[in-house]
């Protein structure tokens, strides 16, 4: 099994429905991310959690929420998706005393 | 807001090429982070720099941290085909409690055979 899996990988979805992407991890790691990336911009923060009762915004937190259900598992949801919410989507868990993150292998979402 | 700026956004070289990707920023990071990314994929950490003026090398990468912990710098020697993909710089900001990255916006390299 992937240390960080993500599911669905890819989805395509309509304006203003409901979106969960799921992020699990096997490496018993309490901080977990999820970020954006889109072309030229890089990746950005949209939410992380220390723990199952710890959360906390990122740099782009509007229009999506999270929830950690336990310490393996992290969701995002995008309660109404736009156009613009389209990009890939990585979870990510903490995993050295620096910083380090290791990445799930992405979740390609695009909004029509 | 701490800002890193790579540079270049796009390279394209021969096989066998030398090149440099720079990462600068004018605030102090007390790590930084370099990673790499292939189509389809996820990040993946290359190497993590802590100390001012360190070099680390890891087959034919060259990772420098600035003297200042400002700036850093990716080499690499002799490309490869394999080399290909999309280097990111990341740095763990200075001082207690800060447990936010930021990334860079990323170096799109293409080895060409």
């Amino acid at each position: 099994d992937a240390d960080v899996t993500q599911t669905p990988r890819n989805r395509i979805t309509k304006t203003g429905k409901r979106i969960m992407l799921e992020c699990s991890q096997t490496k018993g790691h309490d901080r977990m991310y999820w970020y954006r990336q889109d072309p030229g911009l890089g990746l950005r923060l949209i939410y992380y959690s220390f723990d199952v009762k710890d959360i906390n915004k990122g740099e782009i937190s509007d229009g999506y929420s999270v929830s950690r259900q336990a310490q393996a598992k992290f969701s995002l949801s995008l309660e109404s998706a736009i156009p613009n919410q389209t990009a890939l989507y990585f979870c990510a868990i903490k995993q050295g005393a620096t910083g380090e993150l290791f990445f799930g292998e992405g979740s390609r979402l695009t909004v029509l | 807001t701490q800002l890193l700026e790579q540079s270049p956004q796009f390279l394209s070289i021969q096989e066998g090429e030398n090149l440099t990707v720079y990462c600068n920023s004018s605030s102090v990071f007390s790590s930084l982070q370099w990673y790499r990314q292939e189509p389809g994929e996820g990040p993946v950490l290359l190497v993590t720099v802590v100390t001012g003026g360190e070099v680390k090398k890891l087959k034919r990468l060259t990772f420098q941290f600035g003297d200042a912990r400002k700036d850093s710098s990716l080499h690499i020697t002799a490309a490869q085909t394999g080399d290909t993909g999309l280097y990111l710089c990341a740095g763990a900001p200075s001082g207690a409690g800060s447990y936010q990255l930021t990334f860079g916006k990323g170096t799109k390299l293409s080895v060409i055979p």
